[in-house]
């Protein structure tokens, strides 16, 4: 299995409520990354998995909290989010220190 | 300084033509280099990395690695218009991997 499979694909959510992003690769690699993108704006980093440990957290608001139960998940649990979160939410994973390969991404709408 | 730095475009390159693309590091210490293409919606797919100096050629594609100058470019040669995509350079900024603003490249048909 060569791929990065996200869940779900689209996501809609008012600002109370409480969901989960799913990521799962089955490569073997080590590295679990979450990424935010908006429209027209490059991957902005939100958290790094290594060993499945939290090496990287780039101060990104409590209303967001990952998780990473084994080696091949990855989770971002959403609470409480604001309008201006929506935007496309991708995960990837590496070998620690090399190329990264992306899942195909959640597009999350908060109303 | 910006750990990353590509033109953002859009640039605008002729079906069959050589599309160009450059990105500049301020990290001295990089050690591998990777382009990535996005289209729009979709999630970046690596087309390319480098490690070492000099060209590496995969089909239609070449990248161009000059550590000393901290520079990495991507040739597409015989430009088609599923080339027509943002094309992404991320650079290393202490352990992690930041992204550029990237290029947008349009191939006119």
């Amino acid at each position: 299995d060569t791929e990065v499979t996200q869940t779900p694909k689209h996501l809609v959510m008012g600002m109370t409520n409480k969901k989960s992003l799913k990521c799962e690769q089955h490569m073997g690699h080590r590295a679990m990354y979450w990424y935010k993108q908006k429209a027209k704006k490059p991957p902005e980093l939100m958290f790094v998995y290594s060993y499945e440990k939290l090496s990287i957290n780039e101060s990104v608001p409590s209303r967001f909290s990952p998780e990473c139960p084994n080696s091949s998940l990855l989770n971002l649990h959403l609470h409480a989010l604001q309008p201006e979160d929506s935007a496309l939410y991708l995960c990837a994973s590496s070998q620690v220190g090399v190329e990264q390969f992306f899942g195909p991404g959640t597009r999350l709408t908060v109303l | 300084q910006k750990e990353v730095e590509q033109n953002s475009g859009p640039l605008s390159v002729p079906e069959g033509a050589i599309a160009s693309l450059n990105c500049t590091y301020s990290d001295r210490g990089s050690q591998s280099f990777f382009w990535y293409r996005q289209y729009s919606g979709k999630s970046p797919e690596l087309i390319m990395f480098i490690y070492s100096n000099g060209d590496k050629e995969d089909g239609r594609f070449t990248a161009q690695l000059n550590k000393a100058s901290q520079y990495v470019s991507l040739l597409i040669r015989d430009s088609q218009p599923s080339d027509s995509a943002t094309y992404l350079c991320p650079g290393p900024k202490d352990d992690k991997i930041i992204f550029g603003k990237g290029t947008r490249l349009h191939i006119l048909p």
